[in-house]
């Protein structure tokens, strides 16, 4: 079974507005990724951010992680159409180097 | 500078056939996965390497092998195609657990 689960599983959104998608995951991590998925094209790395961090910005995203909730979220503010994508969180369970990915969501941001 | 790239793009395969999917980066990372990315089922492992000589299984291995002579390359072998292992398969390259990874643009695999 996957180790994160994003929700919502999709998400449909006014140009300008802020979208927010959460991760949730099942084991102790050393660090959460996310990722963005543009239609029939490979994943890019957007952050990454560490158990012992709290919060991490880029730019326009913001990411949040809760180790005792065993939560992350990311914020994307002021969006544009060209965030249109898959969002997936990508954890490794503790001790191991592996990255498991969740189910993602698919976020539409209408012009 | 490539990056990581994946051969073939396409390929369709009668169940039963074998063949290796490629993957080699350029930025002599040690860290390398292959995924397979199902509608509605996200990104699941199937095997991983953290250096040459080293790889290890992940979610679902079954019905591929790996190797890792090089840094550099990192070939998933389908020993026997099947139509369940029709999917999109993404390789990806890592510097190191604490970095991003860099995927492949991936290769559209279908059997029939």
């Amino acid at each position: 079974s996957q180790q994160g689960e994003e929700d919502p599983q999709a998400l449909s959104i006014q140009e300008g507005e802020n979208a927010t998608m959460n991760c949730s995951y099942k084991t102790s991590i050393n660090n959460l990724q996310w990722y963005r998925q543009n239609s029939g094209r490979g994943l890019v790395h957007l952050i990454l951010i560490r158990s012992n961090e709290r919060e991490k910005h880029s730019g326009r995203l913001r990411v949040t992680l809760d180790t005792s909730k065993k939560s992350s979220s990311l914020l994307i503010t002021a969006s544009r159409a060209a965030d249109t994508a898959s969002y997936f969180c990508a954890t490794d369970g503790s001790g191991t180097y592996k990255y498991i990915f969740g189910t993602g969501t698919r976020l539409k941001v209408l012009a | 500078n490539a990056g990581v790239t994946q051969t073939p793009k396409f390929q369709v395969l009668k169940t039963g056939q074998s063949m290796t999917l490629q993957c080699a980066q350029d930025m002599n990372h040690e860290y390398m996965s292959w995924y397979r990315q199902d509608p509605g089922m996200g990104l699941r492992l199937i095997h991983y390497s953290v250096g040459a000589g080293i790889t290890d299984q992940g979610e679902v291995p079954n019905g591929y092998n790996v190797s890792r002579s090089t840094t550099e390359d990192f070939p998933l072998r389908l020993l026997s195609a099947a139509p369940s292992q029709t999917s999109v398969y993404f390789c990806a390259s890592s510097h190191r657990d604490n970095y991003g990874y860099t995927f492949g643009s991936g290769t559209r695999l279908t059997v029939v």
